[in-house]
């Protein structure tokens, strides 16, 4: 069964560091996601992503945060400057119409 | 604007009871799409249904089952027989077209054996 694949599942970095989360999203699918969820709150949508280009994007999601799809298969999510309040786990999603399928996620910890 | 509620933040309850989790949600839009997601302790979201707005007909699969009433703007869960596994926190959620999914603020089921 075709899944949306991420890389690390957890990734530690030190305050103002640059990380970069990687995602393969499922091969048909156009469009794809990034949500966040601080441990124990819901999950938060960041920014959407469609023929190469945001979409549509959230408050959290601000000049530190952007995202790519340099080649035909990954789409990744950078941080710029890592705070400490970037603590959590993000989520990619991919879908071909309304059903999102999520990745297993990348826990961010920020120190 | 959308929103999700789902009042219910914590539940326990003995493992074969049955439980039923709440969620209201909350659109403008006559068009749209409610989901229901697992989060086991492992921190994956597991997809279990997709409702669209025009489709009230209740739906079982297994020991879960769900209740899309849109005269109450509800679409509830169930899980019948209750297992340790179905232990998690479950996520109502609602989408319209393409756009974000809105999540509502979760419910953590525990299951006690």
């Amino acid at each position: 069964e075709p899944e949306v694949t991420q890389t690390p599942s957890h990734q530690v970095t030190q305050m103002g560091q640059e990380v970069i989360l990687r995602c393969v999203p499922i091969s048909n699918h156009l469009y794809f996601y990034w949500y966040r969820q601080i441990l124990g709150q819901k999950v938060e949508f960041l920014v959407s992503f469609y023929n190469n280009e945001i979409s549509e994007k959230s408050e959290i999601f601000d000049d530190q945060f952007s995202v790519e799809r340099p080649d035909g298969s990954n789409f990744t999510l950078k941080i710029r400057s890592t705070k400490l309040e970037d603590s959590a786990m993000y989520f990619c999603a991919s879908s071909e119409d309304t059903e999102a399928f999520f990745g297993q996620g990348t826990r961010l910890t920020v120190v | 604007a959308q929103k999700v509620t789902q009042a219910q933040t914590e539940i326990s309850v003995v493992e074969k009871e049955d439980v039923t989790l709440d969620c209201v949600y909350e659109t403008r839009d006559t068009t749209y799409y409610l989901f229901w997601y697992k989060q086991p302790p492992s921190g994956e979201l597991v997809f279990l249904i997709r409702r669209n707005s025009f489709d009230e007909q209740n739906e079982i699969s297994g020991r879960y089952s769900w209740n899309f009433q849109k005269s109450t703007s509800s679409f509830n869960f169930t899980i019948t027989a209750s297992q340790v596994v179905d232990s998690a926190v479950y996520f109502c959620a609602l989408i319209f077209g393409n756009e974000k999914l809105t999540f509502g603020t979760g419910t953590r089921l525990t299951i006690i054996p």
